[in-house]
């Protein structure tokens, strides 16, 4: 059975950086496609991008090309997320999800790491 | 961007009662359009996808429909576990979220 699991939630000061991992088993690891979403308090859900495990190929949405590097390592099956130049605006729940079967629907996924960001 | 508009905010039922949430898309998306449930501190479940498909272990008391730009989720007769917020999913273009339908207790 596919499982995810993520790190543990972070505190970080404005303009630092943080890294978010993503372990998984139970399935073929290079066979599909990583997504990374976050969730900010009380709000809806907002897609930031993926990665191929097989290729290392990612595909960022534009609000956070620049800002935002997703990575993997076979050996661990693990994915990452790692985001710089953090504002309060960042803080939320950043989910790591598999897709469902092929295409970009997600499941399934992690549990979620709080990130706040706070002086 | 295609934006996805949900109704109602919030649904306030009877358990055994049946829910109807609406998704509406800004533009056409076939039928690439997925449903989740998120309980509080819950990470989402994948409900349905292709508009109409039920994931792996889901209740058939979960049912999805439409095409183009109009969807529908039912929920016939709620079991207590299924008050939620119930978010619906485009994948035509890069993926976008509904602002959510919350079903609550009545």
């Amino acid at each position: 059975q596919a499982q995810v699991v993520q790190s543990k939630e972070e505190l970080k000061e404005p303009g630092a950086s943080v890294k978010v991992s993503c372990k998984t088993s139970g399935y073929d690891f290079s066979g599909y496609y990583i997504h990374w979403l976050r969730q900010a308090p009380g709000q809806g859900l907002e897609w930031m991008g993926w990665i191929n495990p097989k290729s290392g190929g990612t595909n960022y949405a534009q609000k956070f090309q620049g800002r935002v590097t997703m990575s993997r390592d076979m050996s661990t099956t693990t994915a990452y997320m790692e985001m710089t130049s953090l504002t309060s605006e960042d803080t939320a729940v950043y989910y790591c999800a598999r897709v469902y079967i092929t295409a970009p629907y997600f499941g399934p996924w992690g549990q979620g790491t709080l990130v706040i960001v706070s002086s | 961007e295609i934006v996805l508009t949900q109704s109602p905010a919030t649904l306030s039922l009877f358990p055994g009662e049946r829910a109807t949430l609406s998704c509406r898309a800004s533009q056409n998306i076939n039928i690439y359009l997925a449903w989740y449930q998120q309980k509080p501190g819950q990470a989402p479940r994948l409900l349905i996808y292709d508009a109409s498909t039920r994931a792996t272990g889901i209740p058939a008391r979960f049912s999805g429909s439409g095409s183009a730009t109009d969807f529908t989720l039912t929920i016939s007769g709620l079991q207590p576990e299924d008050f939620a917020v119930y978010y619906c999913q485009q994948r035509s273009s890069w993926p976008t979220f509904g602002g959510g339908t919350k079903v609550e207790i009545k």
